[in-house]
């Protein structure tokens, strides 16, 4: 299975940017880089998703290395509400396998 | 918007009782999924769907079952519940799969059901 390695927790203060690493050192040529989030007592919502080049949407930022074997949420103003689980994940095989993710607390 | 909507927020069964989750999709997707989500261990893949009657394991599929009779509606089946299945259980459905192919498409969750086992 593919897998991806992210810091079980990060803290960072409101109204200032945030980066959440994910390491995929496994990841194949058709691997995309999927990102979700798990708000408190909800299931997980799609954040962005990329495959080699940086992407944003309203929500967030996605840059993608080079080499493809990382990438990084940017969240570029953190507020409250963004306190959740953040899920990197790729695809392999027809799964869709989540590791652990990040659990990002935001200070006010 | 898509909406998945799961049968119950929170269930209590007994060991031993067969347990049905059920799990209801609006948006016409073909693929379907079940999680159970347990603290430390992240979200883990039990079954998945891409069809109607086709069903395919994940990572964790001893214990359960799972059936998909019609395009909407994807459930999982505990036919013995045991404690150890007390989990949060989380549905979740995508627009199209060609099997084989990377994935492309978002994820839709449920709010997940709360199985409690005792």
């Amino acid at each position: 299975d593919a897998k991806t390695t992210q810091p079980n927790s990060m803290e960072s203060n409101e109204e200032e940017p945030v980066h959440l690493p994910c390491n995929h050192s496994t990841i194949s040529g058709t691997d995309y880089i999927h990102w979700y989030r798990q708000l408190p007592s909800q299931g997980p919502e799609y954040v962005i998703h990329g495959l080699t080049s940086n992407v944003n949407n309203r929500m967030a930022s996605l840059a993608i290395a080079e080499d493809r074997k990382s990438s990084t949420l940017i969240l570029h103003r953190a507020t409250l509400r963004d306190a959740a689980v953040y899920y990197c994940i790729l695809n392999r095989d027809d799964k869709i396998i989540f590791g652990k993710g990040t659990r990002l607390h935001i200070l006010p | 918007d898509v909406k998945v909507t799961q049968s119950s927020r929170y269930l209590v069964k007994r060991t031993g009782e067969k347990v049905f989750l059920e799990c209801v999709q609006d948006m016409d997707h073909e693929n379907m999924f079940w999680y159970r989500q347990d603290p430390g261990l992240g979200l883990r893949l039990i079954y998945f769907s891409y069809d109607v009657k086709m069903k395919e394991k994940g990572d964790i599929p001893e214990g359960y079952s799972v059936s998909r009779e019609k395009k909407e509606r994807f459930s999982l089946i505990l036919e013995s519940a045991s404690t150890n299945q007390t989990s949060m259980y989380l549905c979740a459905s995508s627009l199209s799969w060609g099997q084989g192919f990377p994935l492309n498409e978002k994820l839709f969750f449920g709010s997940g059901t709360q199985l409690s086992v005792l």
